[in-house]
């Protein structure tokens, strides 16, 4: 089965630095790759997503890149400010969906 | 647009008592729900598809006479927990995709429900 392994776990940069989250995949199928941010006692919101004939979209602070050779995909943030404190999650859709296990991202003011 | 809800967002149970939580799309059908389980501090796991007209399809492991599903309506979906135990208490959630759909679609989650079994 799939295998979508996320690092790292957890993160803490100073505000106004950037933020780089980098998630692998196994299923050579997986075409799409979505990023969501979660917030405590909430559900997961989408932030971002990629589909695999891109190798990279950027929406105002948040980019996704792909490399589907190396079966690698990142999510960077610029410019952090604190209410990007939240976990991460990547996800990898081939044959089933699968999320990564998460990234605490705590923003230092 | 494209936003999901749940009931309740909180509900506390005794053991052996069965709960249902409703998963509705509130400005869009959707013809697939999913409902995912999130313990404290982990990633979400895929506990079943839920299409509407049709049997939910489950994942390995998820017990389907445990945790019922029903998907009536195209705006509907609603997961039952039967005979609770404290083992069950976690952190339910629901998404939707808009239209018929798959998981190559953008998901929309719902705000989840925290079920907590004494």
């Amino acid at each position: 089965g799939e295998n979508v392994e996320q690092h790292p776990s957890t993160l803490s940069v100073q505000e106004g630095d950037s933020a780089v989250i980098k998630c692998t995949y196994s299923d050579s199928a997986s075409n799409y790759f979505p990023w969501y941010k979660q917030e405590l006692g909430k559900g997961p919101q989408l932030i971002i997503d990629i589909r695999s004939n891109v190798g990279e979209k950027k929406d105002q602070r948040i980019a996704v890149t792909l490399n589907k050779t190396a079966k690698h995909f990142s999510l960077h943030i610029t410019e952090t400010q604190p209410e990007d404190s939240a976990v991460y999650f990547c996800a990898s859709t081939g044959n089933q969906f699968y999320f990564g296990t998460g990234t605490s991202l705590t923003v230092i003011p | 647009g494209a936003v999901v809800s749940q009931h309740p967002s909180r509900v506390i149970c005794k053991s052996g008592t069965s709960v249902k939580i409703e998963c509705r799309s509130l400005d869009f059908q959707a013809t697939t729900m999913f409902w995912y389980r999130q313990f404290p501090k982990q990633s979400l796991m895929l506990m079943a598809t839920s299409n509407e007209g049709s049997k939910a399809t489950y994942e390995q492991g998820v017990e389907k006479d445990k945790f019922l599903i029903n998907h009536a309506s195209l705006t509907l979906s609603t997961l039952t927990v039967t005979s609770a135990h404290p083992e069950d208490s976690s952190f339910y959630i629901c998404s939707a995709i808009r239209g018929a759909g798959s998981l190559y679609n953008e998901q929309f989650f719902g705000p989840g429900t925290r079920l907590t079994v004494l």
